[in-house]
């Protein structure tokens, strides 16, 4: 399996809810990301995972709370959103210090298309 | 700072032309230098990339170029095609599992 795969693609949610985004990889890679990505702009990072293990905050407001269960999952726990908080929110992996340059290639999954309502 | 500064913003080619885009990085540490491909709605797509032991790689069509000294990195696509439409997004990353992006380009293929 060389794919990372994210639940839901679409997730509508009012500023009250509570929801979780899910990602899943298979490849062995032992870095996982999470990044917000605005239409036209780059993927901006917010989490790192390294060996199930939170290795970079980006200084991401507490509503956003991240959990890596295990090796190959890793979720986005949602809570009390703001409507700027929509985004397309994408999951990456990599091998952990592949040629010891940037954690090697990073593989992003398809996102979660995120609408606060 | 963290930063990557990337060249055109925006890029129209008539198809079988060459499209170059170029990003210029200002942390000296950087040694991983990858080019993301984005269809509209789609994820990310990893299309070449560079270390920094390397000076240039080729991949069929796709051909990226680095220059440590005057630390910046260009993305070249020969003989473009329609498919090759997309924004483009160079990256820079170091000693971490840091990536950091460029501001990205817009490249449209006219058939």
């Amino acid at each position: 399996d060389t794919e990372v795969t994210q639940t839901p693609k679409h997730l509508v949610m009012g500023m009250t809810n509570k929801k979780s985004l899910k990602c899943e990889q298979h490849m062995g890679h032992r870095a996982m990301y999470w990044y917000k990505q605005k239409a036209k702009k780059p993927p901006e990072l917010m989490f790192v995972y390294s060996y199930e293990k939170l290795s970079i905050n980006e200084s991401v407001p507490s509503r956003f709370s991240p959990e890596c269960p295990n090796s190959s999952l890793l979720n986005l726990h949602l809570h009390a959103l703001q409507p700027e908080d929509s985004a397309l929110y994408l999951c990456a992996s990599s091998q952990e210090g592949a040629g010891g340059a940037g954690g090697g290639e990073q593989y992003f999954g398809p996102g979660t298309r995120l609408t606060v309502t | 700072g963290e930063n990557v500064e990337q060249h055109p913003s925006t890029l129209s080619v008539q198809e079988g032309d060459s499209a170059v885009i170029k990003c210029t990085y200002s942390d000296s540490a950087s040694n991983y230098f990858p080019w993301y491909k984005q269809e509209l709605g789609k994820r990310p797509q990893l299309i070449i990339d560079i270390r920094s032991n390397v000076g240039e790689k080729k991949d069929q069509r796709i051909a990226v170029t680095l220059n440590k000294t005057a630390k910046h990195f260009s993305l070249h696509i020969t003989e473009t095609q329609p498919e090759d439409s997309a924004v483009y997004f160079c990256a820079e990353g170091g000693a971490t599992n840091k990536l950091i992006f460029g501001t990205g380009t817009l490249l449209a293929v006219q058939p």
